[in-house]
Protein backbone atom coordinates (compact mmCIF):
# COMPACT_ATOMS: atom_id res chain seq x y z
CA UNK A 1 0.00 0.00 0.00
CA UNK A 2 1.11 3.41 -0.92
CA UNK A 3 2.26 6.13 1.97
CA UNK A 4 3.21 9.37 2.75
CA UNK A 5 5.12 11.48 5.01
CA UNK A 6 5.73 15.05 5.48
CA UNK A 7 8.54 15.15 7.92
CA UNK A 8 7.79 18.68 8.99
CA UNK A 9 5.02 19.26 11.49
CA UNK A 10 5.04 23.16 11.66
CA UNK A 11 7.62 25.64 9.54
CA UNK A 12 7.98 28.76 10.37
CA UNK A 13 9.05 31.30 7.43
CA UNK A 14 9.32 35.69 7.14
CA UNK A 15 7.31 36.67 4.53
CA UNK A 16 9.31 37.35 1.06
CA UNK A 17 11.86 34.35 1.82
CA UNK A 18 11.58 30.98 -0.14
CA UNK A 19 9.90 28.00 1.15
CA UNK A 20 10.43 24.56 0.94
CA UNK A 21 7.84 22.02 2.21
CA UNK A 22 9.06 18.24 1.98
CA UNK A 23 7.10 15.08 0.81
CA UNK A 24 8.22 12.01 0.51
CA UNK A 25 6.18 8.82 -0.68
CA UNK A 26 6.11 5.12 -0.83
CA UNK A 27 4.53 3.18 -3.89
CA UNK A 28 6.31 0.83 -5.91
CA UNK A 29 5.07 2.22 -9.07
CA UNK A 30 4.95 5.62 -11.03
CA UNK A 31 2.83 7.89 -8.61
CA UNK A 32 -0.15 9.86 -8.83
CA UNK A 33 0.92 12.83 -6.35
CA UNK A 34 -0.81 16.12 -5.48
CA UNK A 35 -0.70 18.95 -3.35
CA UNK A 36 -3.40 20.86 -1.42
CA UNK A 37 -3.94 23.59 0.92
CA UNK A 38 -6.66 24.48 4.03
CA UNK A 39 -7.17 27.91 5.24
CA UNK A 40 -7.70 27.00 9.07
CA UNK A 41 -11.54 25.62 9.58
CA UNK A 42 -12.09 25.29 5.43
CA UNK A 43 -12.04 22.66 2.96
CA UNK A 44 -8.86 21.92 1.02
CA UNK A 45 -7.65 23.25 -2.42
CA UNK A 46 -5.87 21.62 -5.02
CA UNK A 47 -2.66 23.63 -5.76
CA UNK A 48 -1.18 21.34 -8.39
CA UNK A 49 -0.95 17.76 -9.13
CA UNK A 50 1.92 15.35 -11.01
CA UNK A 51 1.29 12.57 -13.11
CA UNK A 52 3.77 11.66 -15.37
CA UNK A 53 6.02 14.17 -17.60
CA UNK A 54 7.94 17.15 -17.14
CA UNK A 55 9.04 16.63 -13.15
CA UNK A 56 8.78 20.40 -12.52
CA UNK A 57 4.69 21.13 -11.81
CA UNK A 58 3.26 24.57 -11.83
CA UNK A 59 0.62 25.35 -9.69
CA UNK A 60 -1.62 28.23 -8.61
CA UNK A 61 -1.06 30.93 -6.31
CA UNK A 62 2.76 30.80 -7.43
CA UNK A 63 3.56 27.34 -6.03
CA UNK A 64 5.68 24.49 -7.79
CA UNK A 65 6.86 21.01 -7.17
CA UNK A 66 9.43 19.34 -8.01
CA UNK A 67 9.11 15.17 -8.59
CA UNK A 68 12.14 13.55 -7.78
CA UNK A 69 11.74 9.04 -8.33
CA UNK A 70 14.98 8.72 -7.14
CA UNK A 71 14.49 10.13 -3.69
CA UNK A 72 10.62 9.06 -3.78
CA UNK A 73 9.84 12.92 -3.18
CA UNK A 74 7.34 15.86 -4.43
CA UNK A 75 8.96 18.94 -2.71
CA UNK A 76 6.43 22.25 -2.56
CA UNK A 77 8.12 25.36 -3.33
CA UNK A 78 7.42 29.09 -3.75
CA UNK A 79 10.27 31.91 -4.49
CA UNK A 80 8.47 34.43 -1.97
CA UNK A 81 5.75 33.95 0.58
CA UNK A 82 3.23 35.96 1.50
CA UNK A 83 1.21 36.48 4.80
CA UNK A 84 -1.65 34.75 3.12
CA UNK A 85 0.27 31.46 2.43
CA UNK A 86 0.04 30.88 6.31
CA UNK A 87 -2.11 27.64 6.30
CA UNK A 88 -1.77 23.41 6.61
CA UNK A 89 -0.63 22.35 3.21
CA UNK A 90 -0.98 18.60 2.22
CA UNK A 91 0.61 16.17 0.42
CA UNK A 92 -1.36 13.19 -1.58
CA UNK A 93 -0.80 10.12 -3.52
CA UNK A 94 -2.36 7.86 -5.51
CA UNK A 95 -2.43 4.67 -6.65
CA UNK A 96 -2.93 3.30 -10.34
CA UNK A 97 -5.61 0.13 -9.01
CA UNK A 98 -7.07 2.01 -6.42
CA UNK A 99 -9.44 4.18 -8.62
CA UNK A 100 -9.31 8.04 -7.35
CA UNK A 101 -8.87 6.90 -3.86
CA UNK A 102 -5.39 9.38 -2.09
CA UNK A 103 -3.65 8.43 0.98
CA UNK A 104 -2.68 11.61 2.93
CA UNK A 105 0.45 12.80 4.68
CA UNK A 106 0.11 14.16 8.31
CA UNK A 107 0.41 18.35 7.21
CA UNK A 108 2.72 20.48 7.79
CA UNK A 109 1.75 23.98 9.16
CA UNK A 110 3.00 26.92 7.71
CA UNK A 111 3.66 29.96 9.65
CA UNK A 112 4.48 33.52 7.83
CA UNK A 113 6.57 35.93 10.33
CA UNK A 114 5.45 40.06 8.99
CA UNK B 1 -21.82 28.89 -8.21
CA UNK B 2 -21.16 24.85 -8.56
CA UNK B 3 -19.56 23.43 -5.44
CA UNK B 4 -20.00 21.07 -2.04
CA UNK B 5 -22.03 22.17 0.85
CA UNK B 6 -21.72 20.92 4.36
CA UNK B 7 -23.89 21.58 7.06
CA UNK B 8 -23.76 21.72 10.12
CA UNK B 9 -20.75 23.92 10.61
CA UNK B 10 -20.48 22.97 13.54
CA UNK B 11 -22.61 19.73 15.54
CA UNK B 12 -22.49 18.91 19.25
CA UNK B 13 -23.72 15.17 20.19
CA UNK B 14 -24.82 13.56 23.19
CA UNK B 15 -23.62 10.28 24.46
CA UNK B 16 -25.51 7.67 22.58
CA UNK B 17 -26.84 9.76 20.16
CA UNK B 18 -26.87 9.66 16.55
CA UNK B 19 -26.20 12.33 14.35
CA UNK B 20 -25.95 12.89 10.67
CA UNK B 21 -23.63 15.55 8.81
CA UNK B 22 -24.92 16.69 5.08
CA UNK B 23 -22.81 16.61 1.98
CA UNK B 24 -24.32 18.05 -0.98
CA UNK B 25 -22.49 19.13 -4.38
CA UNK B 26 -24.13 20.20 -7.62
CA UNK B 27 -20.94 19.73 -9.96
CA UNK B 28 -22.90 16.40 -11.10
CA UNK B 29 -19.72 14.23 -9.99
CA UNK B 30 -20.27 10.67 -9.58
CA UNK B 31 -17.89 9.80 -6.66
CA UNK B 32 -18.10 11.37 -3.83
CA UNK B 33 -15.98 10.96 -0.14
CA UNK B 34 -15.89 11.39 3.54
CA UNK B 35 -12.96 12.17 5.26
CA UNK B 36 -12.36 12.32 8.87
CA UNK B 37 -9.14 14.76 10.42
CA UNK B 38 -7.57 14.97 13.32
CA UNK B 39 -4.56 17.08 14.32
CA UNK B 40 -1.16 15.78 13.09
CA UNK B 41 -2.91 12.83 11.40
CA UNK B 42 -4.14 14.48 8.09
CA UNK B 43 -7.45 13.22 6.32
CA UNK B 44 -8.35 8.98 6.41
CA UNK B 45 -11.22 7.90 4.51
CA UNK B 46 -14.16 6.72 6.09
CA UNK B 47 -16.29 6.07 3.23
CA UNK B 48 -16.59 7.03 -0.34
CA UNK B 49 -19.23 6.25 -3.25
CA UNK B 50 -18.32 5.40 -7.06
CA UNK B 51 -22.06 6.17 -8.24
CA UNK B 52 -25.49 6.19 -6.86
CA UNK B 53 -26.66 3.27 -4.88
CA UNK B 54 -23.10 2.16 -4.42
CA UNK B 55 -20.85 2.66 -1.59
CA UNK B 56 -17.67 1.37 0.16
CA UNK B 57 -16.12 1.12 3.69
CA UNK B 58 -12.87 3.36 3.56
CA UNK B 59 -9.87 2.30 6.02
CA UNK B 60 -11.76 4.23 8.99
CA UNK B 61 -15.61 2.88 8.78
CA UNK B 62 -16.55 1.78 12.01
CA UNK B 63 -18.80 3.24 13.98
CA UNK B 64 -20.02 5.29 10.80
CA UNK B 65 -22.38 4.96 8.20
CA UNK B 66 -23.59 6.28 4.91
CA UNK B 67 -26.25 6.42 2.09
CA UNK B 68 -26.28 7.63 -1.19
CA UNK B 69 -29.92 8.13 -2.74
CA UNK B 70 -29.33 10.65 -4.97
CA UNK B 71 -26.28 11.90 -6.85
CA UNK B 72 -25.95 14.93 -5.28
CA UNK B 73 -26.04 13.75 -1.26
CA UNK B 74 -24.10 11.62 0.60
CA UNK B 75 -25.05 12.32 4.21
CA UNK B 76 -22.93 10.69 7.16
CA UNK B 77 -24.15 9.06 10.30
CA UNK B 78 -21.94 8.98 13.09
CA UNK B 79 -23.47 6.36 15.55
CA UNK B 80 -23.04 5.83 19.20
CA UNK B 81 -20.64 3.06 18.29
CA UNK B 82 -18.14 5.85 17.53
CA UNK B 83 -16.62 6.26 21.06
CA UNK B 84 -14.22 8.93 19.74
CA UNK B 85 -16.10 11.43 16.96
CA UNK B 86 -14.62 14.35 17.95
CA UNK B 87 -13.06 15.57 14.74
CA UNK B 88 -13.24 17.53 11.79
CA UNK B 89 -15.13 15.62 8.61
CA UNK B 90 -14.53 17.04 5.06
CA UNK B 91 -16.67 15.51 2.38
CA UNK B 92 -15.64 15.30 -1.20
CA UNK B 93 -16.53 14.78 -4.60
CA UNK B 94 -14.98 13.98 -8.25
CA UNK B 95 -16.02 13.64 -11.62
CA UNK B 96 -15.53 9.82 -11.29
CA UNK B 97 -13.75 7.00 -9.44
CA UNK B 98 -12.77 4.66 -12.16
CA UNK B 99 -9.23 3.93 -13.89
CA UNK B 100 -6.19 6.13 -12.36
CA UNK B 101 -6.75 8.75 -9.73
CA UNK B 102 -6.06 11.78 -12.21
CA UNK B 103 -9.49 13.48 -11.05
CA UNK B 104 -9.09 15.88 -8.40
CA UNK B 105 -10.98 15.69 -5.54
CA UNK B 106 -13.29 19.10 -4.75
CA UNK B 107 -13.33 19.57 -1.21
CA UNK B 108 -16.55 21.14 1.09
CA UNK B 109 -15.83 23.44 4.16
CA UNK B 110 -15.73 20.61 6.54
CA UNK B 111 -18.43 19.97 9.70
CA UNK B 112 -16.71 20.23 13.42
CA UNK B 113 -18.55 17.69 15.56
CA UNK B 114 -17.98 17.76 18.77
CA UNK B 115 -18.80 15.35 22.04
CA UNK B 116 -21.05 17.45 25.17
Amino acid sequence: AQSVTQPDIHITVSEGASLELRCNYSYGATPYLFWYVQSPGQGLQLLLKYFSGDTLVQGIKGFEAEFKRSQSSFNLRKPSVHWSDAAEYFCAVGAYNAGNMLTFGGGTRLMVKP
Amino acid sequence: DGGITQSPKYLFRKEGQNVTLSCEQNLNHDAMYWYRQDPGQGLRLIYYSQIVNDFQKGDIAEGYSVSREKKESFPLTVTSAQKNPTAFYLCASSISFVGPPKETQYFGPGTRLLVL
